[in-house]
């Protein structure tokens, strides 16, 4: 089973509007990572940020952590068409007694033209 | 540089038939991943080599499953006597080390029928 959740699982807005997904968790973490998929693709690393970091910028990026409520946020600014993709938070939590990365079940974005 | 390829990119086997995926990571990255994605769902966590000793594998699903890098490079999951449930893509990443950024896989989609 799978530690994360993304909302909402599907997102679809209009090219040039700002993007927003969340993630939460469920136990204690070392940092929390974001991946794109598209469609029939592997998935491509976005950005990552640690435990003790509360925002991050990597161009039209923004990921957000709130440690206290086990929760982050990506946000995309200025959507393109070539956004839409699926997105997932991964976190490296001790899970099952194990270190292992557990993704979420993803957010599908559709950025419409 | 080259990353991370995964052959066959598709494989349609019939039930009961034993399945080989291969995987050569990036050059130089000491830790390999496997993992499960269902159609529509994050990555699941299979296994995880650090050079060529399987650190965890407490994520494949049954004793049909069994994978091996042998020489701290490339990777082989191998299904026996596959089961209509395999069915999925099975994705997989290298890493320099640990649970840092993972470079991913096209990945390789499985059809048991």
């Amino acid at each position: 089973s799978q530690q994360g959740e993304e909302d909402p699982q599907a997102l679809s807005i209009q090219e040039g509007e700002n993007a927003t997904m969340n993630c939460s968790y469920k136990t204690s973490i070392n940092n929390l990572q974001w991946y794109r998929q598209n469609s029939g693709r592997g998935l491509v690393h976005l950005i990552l940020i640690r435990s003790n970091e509360r925002e991050k910028h990597s161009g039209r990026l923004r990921v957000t952590l709130d440690t206290s409520k086990k929760s982050s946020s990506l946000l995309i600014t200025a959507s393109r068409a070539a956004d839409t993709a699926s997105y997932f938070c991964a976190t490296d939590a001790e899970y099952q007694g194990a270190q292992k990365l557990v993704f979420g079940q993803g957010t599908r974005l559709t950025i419409n033209p | 540089g080259a990353g991370v390829s995964q052959s066959p990119r598709y494989k349609v086997a019939k039930r009961g038939q034993d399945v080989a995926l291969r995987c050569d990571p990036i050059s130089g990255h000491v830790s390999l991943f496997w993992y499960q994605q269902a159609l529509g769902q994050g990555p699941e966590f299979l296994t995880y080599f650090q050079n060529e000793a399987q650190l965890d594998k407490s994520g494949l699903p049954s004793d049909r499953f069994f994978a091996e890098r042998p020489e701290g490079s490339v990777s082989t999951l191998k299904i026996q006597r596959t089961q209509q449930e395999d069915s999925a893509v099975y994705l997989c990443a290298s890493s320099l080390g640990g649970l840092e950024t993972q470079y991913f896989g096209p990945g390789t989609r499985l059809l048991v029928l």
